[in-house]
């Protein structure tokens, strides 16, 4: 019962690296979400896929990219980080969001 | 788009005490959701509300679905050292966002033994 799964936990990038932060999901779920987390700003959505084969923009998508590897897997893709992108990262799935997302553990990402 | 302002920000009591947070909106939503992130970990879902004027309890915290469906309300009674954490409101509008949930900045919660 692992639910939602990310790596790594935490992370340093210098400005101007790249990396790819990767969750996996085993609840057979559809949808998967990128948010981003900072103080007083609270959960804020980076993309979402609705289904395997789909993304969307959510609220604050510049600086990233996302793939939906397949059903299980979501990737969130940093081209060239920026200090600005200092965050806490979750991702999160659910089958209906009716009955609310479940998150990951969350990675913590600090760019120098 | 759409916003939930939820209050108050932050929240420092007594171990003993009673706590109440909420949500408001300016939309009406078909479901609310209180979430509680606890230090250093993702939100988990504590209580779930589909129905205006639903009234429902998970222990020691009760919540409710507004009637008007523009807000909902959490309370937590007794407070203990491990309620600390961040509480989290959530909307869903079927009509809105493709079914994506709509969060509040969230309600910091720090209880003194």
């Amino acid at each position: 019962n692992a639910g939602v799964t990310q790596t790594p936990k935490f992370q340093v990038l210098k400005t101007g690296q790249s990396m790819t932060l990767q969750c996996a999901q085993d609840m057979n779920h559809n949808s998967m979400y990128w948010y981003r987390q900072d103080p007083g700003m609270g959960l804020r959505l980076i993309y979402y896929s609705a289904s395997e084969g789909t993304t969307d923009k959510g609220e604050v998508p510049n600086g990233y990219n996302v793939s939906r590897l397949n059903k299980r897997e979501f990737s969130l893709r940093l081209e060239s980080a920026a200090p600005s992108q200092t965050s806490v990262y979750f991702c999160a799935s659910n089958s209906r969001a009716v009955y609310g997302y479940t998150f990951g553990s969350g990675t913590r990402l600090t760019v120098v | 788009g759409q916003q939930l302002n939820q209050s108050p920000q932050s929240m420092f009591i007594q171990e003993g005490e009673d706590v109440s947070m909420n949500c408001t909106s300016s939309s009406i939503f078909n479901t609310w959701l209180w979430y509680k992130q606890d230090p250093g970990e993702g939100p988990v879902l504590l209580i779930a509300l589909y129905k205006a004027g639903e009234l429902t309890s998970n222990g020691r915290l009760t919540a409710q679905f507004g009637i008007t469906r523009k807000d909902s309300f959490l309370n937590i009674s007794a407070s203990i050292p491990s309620d600390v954490g961040i509480y989290f409101c959530a909307g869903l509008n079927y009509g809105g966002s493709q079914g994506n949930l709509i969060f509040g900045k969230g309600t910091k919660l720090s209880v003194k033994p």
